[in-house]
């Protein structure tokens, strides 16, 4: 079975650029979600879906944006960039709440 | 807000020689899990932890969670190089669906 997959795994911006991040998740899992990770911050939770709904959205500003597809492949969008959101970003999925999250590579985008 | 604490941060211990990683979290939760993150890697599922007093094993390593006392405990038996990683520990906010994690302990073991 084919894990989760992220693309692009590598990206350079300058700020004010925006960038949209994808992710498709395991065949059959219907949640992704998404996670910041940086050295200060470690890692923080950005946002989940669920059959293309957003449940849950964590404590980052609106320039952060997502979305899932009905085939669940979801994407991140984040406008204006600034320099503080070079960071790894990792996107998760799994069947439901209480099993467990498998992570992708993730993508690392740095901001100039 | 759901807070997880995670100690030590930093670890260093001998191959062959036993040693626990704690996790204590803030407010009721049902779902703790643990991951494993080598460098520029992305983050490995290790143990999935669901009731109180659950107990899983997998190879040099043990989790336990206590849902009363809030902790969780990683412990490694036996250390090996290989188990050179940061780990992680994560819980699931009862009321939402997102996992927040601790700062992750960066383990080192050494010959």
């Amino acid at each position: 079975k084919a894990g989760v997959t992220q693309t692009p795994r590598y990206l350079i911006k300058t700020r004010g650029q925006q960038v949209t991040l994808s992710c498709s998740p395991i065949s059959g899992h219907r949640s992704v979600s998404w996670y910041q990770q940086t050295p200060g911050q470690g890692l923080q939770f950005l946002f989940e879906y669920f059959s293309e709904t957003q449940r849950n959205k964590g404590n980052f500003p609106g320039r952060f944006s997502g979305r899932q597809f009905s085939n669940s492949r979801s994407e991140m969008n984040v406008s204006t960039l600034e320099l503080g959101d070079s960071a790894l970003y990792l996107c998760a999925s799994s069947h439901d709440l209480r099993e467990t999250q498998y992570f992708g590579p993730g993508t690392r985008l740095l901001v100039l | 807000e759901l807070k997880v604490e995670q100690n030590p941060l930093f670890l260093s211990m001998q191959e062959g020689k036993n040693y626990t990683i704690y996790c204590n979290y803030s407010t009721t939760s049902d779902r703790l899990y643990w991951y494993r993150q080598d460098p520029g890697k992305s983050l490995e599922s290790l143990f999935v932890l669901l009731s109180n007093g659950a107990v899983k094993q997998e190879g040099r390593l043990m989790a336990s969670l206590d849902t009363k006392a809030r902790l969780s405990t990683l412990h490694i038996t036996a250390a090996v190089h290989d188990l050179s990683a940061t780990y992680f520990c994560a819980v699931g906010e009862n009321s939402g669906y997102a996992l927040n994690f601790g700062k992750g302990t960066s383990l080192l073991v050494t010959p």
